[in-house]
C-alpha cells in the first residue's frame, strides 16, 4: 500500500537557519502531494501542495518540489522564525474508483530558538 | 466561515462509558473523516464518509461507530471507553475529486479525550 516516510525528529534550529524536513513516498500511481503544519494545540492546515511531478508547491517562505524520479518531497525554507516552530505533516492523496485515500507521515516537530 | 467545528475540546471519561465526538461543516464538502493522533505515530483513521449515508472504516475502527445523516454533520461514538482510546482526535472535511480541490484536508481544532 501506499506510504509516506519522513525524518524524524524534533528537529532544533536556531532563528534565520537553513531548514529541510525530508520526506519520501511510496505508491502506485500519480498522487498528490502535501505538507500540513500543526502549531500547539490546533488541527492540522495546509502548509503547500504539488499536483504532478516537478511541480513546485510554495507558500509562507517554504518550498517543496515533486520529485517522481526519487519520490520525494522535500520541505525547504532559507531563514527560519520562532513562530514557524510547530509539527509538520508530510502527505499523499490518491483518487481510485471514486474514493479519496489521504496517507500521511508521522510528522516532524521543529523548534526554532531566538 | 467557520469551516470544520468540533466539540468538545476536552473530555475525560471512565472506562465503559459512552460518549458522541460532534464534528460539523459548512463547506459542503463530500468527503469527511476522523483520525486520531498518538505521540509517534502519526495520524490514523478511524472511520470516512464519502458522502450523505455512506460510511466506512479506516484503519483502527474498533470501539468507534459513526453516520452520516447530512453532509454537514458526521459524529463519532465511542461505545464503551478503553483507557487505550485516550488520544486527541481530529475531524477532517474534503472536496471529492468531482468537486476539485485536489484531496486537501480541512481539519477541526481537535478534541483531546481522556479516558481513566
Amino acid at each position: 500500500g501506499d506510504s509516506v516516510t519522513q525524518m524524524e525528529g524534533p528537529v532544533t534550529l536556531s532563528e534565520e537557519a537553513f531548514l529541510t524536513i525530508n520526506c519520501t513516498y511510496t505508491a502506485t500511481g500519480y498522487p498528490s502531494l502535501f505538507w500540513y503544519v500543526q502549531y500547539p494545540g490546533e488541527g492540522l492546515q495546509l502548509l503547500l501542495k504539488a499536483t504532478k511531478a516537478d511541480d513546485k508547491g510554495s507558500n509562507k517562505g517554504f518550498e517543496a518540489t515533486y520529485r517522481k524520479e526519487t519520490t520525494s518531497f522535500h520541505l525547504e525554507k532559507g531563514s527560519v522564525q520562532v513562530s514557524d516552530s510547530a509539527v509538520y505533516f508530510c502527505a499523499l492523496t490518491q483518487y481510485s474508483g471514486g474514493y479519496q485515500k489521504v496517507t500521511f507521515g508521522t510528522g516532524t516537530k521543529l523548534q526554532v530558538i531566538p | 466561515n467557520a469551516g470544520v467545528t468540533q466539540t468538545p475540546k476536552f473530555q475525560v471519561l471512565k472506562t465503559g462509558q459512552s460518549m458522541t465526538l460532534q464534528c460539523a461543516q459548512d463547506m459542503n464538502h463530500e468527503y469527511m473523516s476522523w483520525y486520531r493522533q498518538d505521540p509517534g505515530m502519526g495520524l490514523r483513521l478511524i472511520h470516512y464518509s464519502v458522502g450523505a449515508g455512506i460510511t466506512d472504516q479506516g484503519e483502527v475502527p474498533n470501539g468507534y461507530n459513526v453516520s452520516r445523516s447530512t453532509t454537514e454533520d458526521f459524529p463519532l461514538r465511542l461505545l464503551s471507553a478503553a483507557p487505550s482510546q485516550t488520544s486527541v482526535y481530529f475531524c477532517a472535511s474534503s472536496y471529492s475529486e468531482g468537486q476539485g480541490g485536489m484531496g486537501i484536508q480541512y481539519f477541526g481544532a481537535g478534541t483531546r479525550l481522556s479516558v481513566l
